[in-house]
């Protein structure tokens, strides 16, 4: 099976502009988690999506958004990007909701805010 | 928030050496995986352990589980300069409603 897929892999934005990512999960997965990689903060949990449903969602602000489609592809959308938001964004698939006992991790995207 | 701790932060070792890295952490978990990162790319499942195990091997890998000290270790036996890279402890936190929360990793340089 191919892996999880995210495009784009690396991106350059300025503050105030709008960025979208997608994110493929491994087929037959139906869970998509969303995290933000930084230096300072580390990797940390945005949201999950199962069924095109939001399950769960980290803290951040309504900037951060996302959505699932019914082919289980995932995009998450950062409006009114700050320089804060520069970091590699990580999508991480797997079967089903719940107990998170293992999850597939795509390469990532990394986005740059100047 | 961060839940898991690593320590130490970074460690290199020779190749053949072993390598131990400790995870604390601070609420009730359900599970403790263990993952690893190359030069910020994705991450790479190594291994999981439940809250009602204390310990688990994988390979080379062995990973140790005490919920009295909320913390694991993970052991890296005879390694390779192919293990550098980063690696992270997660916890499935009780009443997380199943998201997992990343330590802030340590980074292992294994020199040839």
């Amino acid at each position: 099976k191919a892996g999880v897929t995210q495009t784009p892999r690396y991106l350059i934005k300025t503050r105030g502009q709008q960025v979208t990512l997608s994110c493929s999960p491994i087929s037959g997965h139906r869970s998509v988690s969303w995290y933000q990689q930084t230096p300072g903060q580390g990797l940390q949990f945005l949201f999950e999506y199962f069924s095109e449903t939001q399950r769960n969602k980290g803290n951040f602000p309504g900037r951060f958004s996302g959505r699932q489609f019914s082919n289980s592809r995932s995009e998450m959308n950062v409006s009114t990007l700050e320089l804060g938001d520069s970091a590699l964004y990580l999508c991480a698939s797997s079967p089903d909701a719940g107990r998170k006992e293992t999850q597939y991790f795509g390469p990532g995207t990394r986005l740059l805010v100047l | 928030s961060q839940q898991g701790e690593e320590d130490p932060q970074a460690l290199s070792i020779q190749e053949g050496e072993n390598a131990t890295m400790n995870c604390s952490y601070k609420t009730s978990i359900n599970n403790l995986q263990w993952y690893r990162q190359n030069s910020g790319r994705g991450l790479v499942h190594l291994i999981l352990i439940r809250s009602n195990e204390r310990e688990k091997h994988s390979g080379r890998l062995r990973v140790t589980l005490d919920t009295s000290k909320k913390s694991s270790s993970l052991l890296i036996t005879a390694s390779r300069a192919a293990d550098t890279a980063s690696y992270f402890c997660a916890t499935d936190d009780v009443g997380s409603n199943y998201k997992l929360t990343f330590g802030k990793g340590t980074l292992l340089t294994v020199n040839p």
